[in-house]
């Protein structure tokens, strides 16, 4: 089955600065690619996904870019603020979807 | 995005009991999903919730454990049996809205159980 691999497993980036957060799966039949984030005592949250005919995808702050030959894809996020801060997964989906171990990002003020 | 309600938030429970958790949906929804998310862990997908027709389990996950019914299309409910402290847990409920599995899943706040 699908194995979806994260990292980092936390990050810590002073306010302002991007933060970068990359996962890579196992099964290149894997279509779709969403990254949730999760703040404590809530469900997660979609907050940007990506199909696998597209290379890249961005809205406002939050980016996603996937490369398929290497099949791997990352969530950017610039000008980062504190309330940025939570834990992110990302996801991989063929049949069902499999999630990523998750990254715990701090933005300090 | 469907509005995902579950209930209850949180319990904590003695070990050898059953509990049994909602999710609403405001609207109509194709698919509901129950996942398992262990203290400071990543989610598991336990179950797919079939309305009409049996729940499809994954690997490791069985009906007589958390058995799941799906009466129509807005509801759903997870029942985790026999607990032990093993079952300490997040569980949440997720929805997708079109048939298709490769979709955007809407989740839950999930319910937090101990068992002591």
């Amino acid at each position: 089955g699908e194995n979806v691999e994260q990292h980092p497993s936390t990050l810590s980036v002073q306010e302002g600065d991007s933060a970068v957060i990359k996962c890579t799966y196992s099964d290149s039949a894997s279509n779709y690619f969403p990254w949730y984030k999760q703040e404590l005592g809530k469900g997660p949250q979609l907050i940007i996904d990506i199909r696998s005919n597209v290379g890249e995808k961005k809205d406002q702050r939050i980016a996603v870019t996937l490369n398929k030959t290497a099949k791997h894809f990352s969530l950017h996020i610039t000008e980062t603020q504190p309330e940025d801060s939570a834990v992110y997964f990302c996801a991989a989906s063929i049949r069902d979807m499999r999630f990523g171990a998750g990254t715990r990002l701090t933005v300090k003020p | 995005s469907a509005v995902i309600s579950q209930k209850p938030s949180r319990d904590i429970c003695q070990r050898g009991t059953s509990l049994t958790i909602q999710c609403q949906v405001d609207s109509q929804v194709t698919m509901m999903f129950w996942y398992r998310q262990q203290p400071g862990q990543s989610l598991t997908l336990i179950a797919t919730a079939n309305q009409g027709s049996e729940a499809t389990y994954e690997s490791g996950f069985v009906i007589d454990k958390f058995p799941i019914s799906r009466p129509n299309l807005t509801f759903s409910t997870l029942t985790v049996s026999n607990m032990s402290p093993e079952d300490s847990s997040i569980y949440l409920c997720s929805v997708g809205t079109t048939g298709d599995s490769n979709q955007p899943q809407h989740f839950g706040d999930g319910t937090r159980l101990s068992i002591l």
